[in-house]
């Protein structure tokens, strides 16, 4: 079980709005920068956003990252087909040992 | 340009040792800000965060892992090379090597390899 919650699936029609959350477990992620990947199947993932809000080179202004104290999100806008694959978020946690984590996963359907 | 490629063995015995290599051009691994980390995803499952050089020779593992890895650089061949020992049929995954950034706040990675296919099987 991963210190970083998602939800396991979302979906939404092309052209419509999606979002994906991104909450950790019995700690607020306030103090964290997060970070969100994408990956089709069948291929490794990409990077879309960093230090919480900052797109990655390329990356469409569809795809927007924001943060509270309690979770992250990801927002992605006007979706495509293309859209269609898993979301991780990221991040590095330092409240016991320095790690990397990523969170579970959660799957993107466009309808 | 940015590429890394992972290279290593495909099948691997349970209780052997595991050795891959992640090769890399378009930058350095001696520049400041940038390291290399090694991140796994058995078949249908989530990434998992494996171990992390950095610019300094500095390394950081997975704390249920930490006992079975050992990353380590090669700056003038551009390669890092991950070993995990005591392998199990439950270490079958895609292996990546992706260059992390940790030059302004946390860590993240910004490119990845396309990864290896590791099978743990007599």
């Amino acid at each position: 079980q991963s210190v970083l919650t998602q939800p396991p699936s979302v979906s939404a029609a092309p052209g419509q709005k999606v979002t994906i959350s991104c909450s950790r477990n019995n700690s607020n992620i306030a103090n964290n920068y997060v970070s969100w990947y994408q990956q089709v199947p069948g291929t490794a993932p990409k990077l879309l956003i960093y230090d919480n809000n900052k797109r990655s080179s390329g990356i469409p202004g569809r795809f927007s990252g924001s943060k509270s104290d309690t979770s992250a999100t990801l927002g992605i806008t006007g979706l495509q087909t293309g859209d269609e694959a898993e979301y991780y978020c990221g991040i590095w946690d330092t409240s016991l040992s320095a790690v990397m984590v990523f969170g579970g996963g959660t799957k993107l359907t466009v309808l | 340009q940015v590429t890394l490629r992972e290279s290593g063995p495909a099948l691997v015995e349970p209780t052997q040792t595991l050795t891959l290599t992640c090769t890399l051009s378009g930058f350095s691994l001696s520049a400041p800000g940038l390291c290399v980390s090694w991140v796994r995803q058995p078949p249908g499952k989530a990434l998992e965060w494996l171990a992390l050089i950095d610019w300094d020779d500095d390394e950081y593992y997975s704390t249920s892992l930490k006992t079975r890895l050992t990353i380590s650089k090669d700056t003038s061949k551009s390669q890092v090379v991950l070993t995990m020992t005591n392998m199990d049929p439950l270490d079958t995954a895609t292996y990546y090597c992706a260059r992390v950034h940790w030059g302004g706040y946390d860590p993240y990675c910004d490119y990845w390899g396309q990864g290896t296919l590791v099978t743990v099987s007599s």
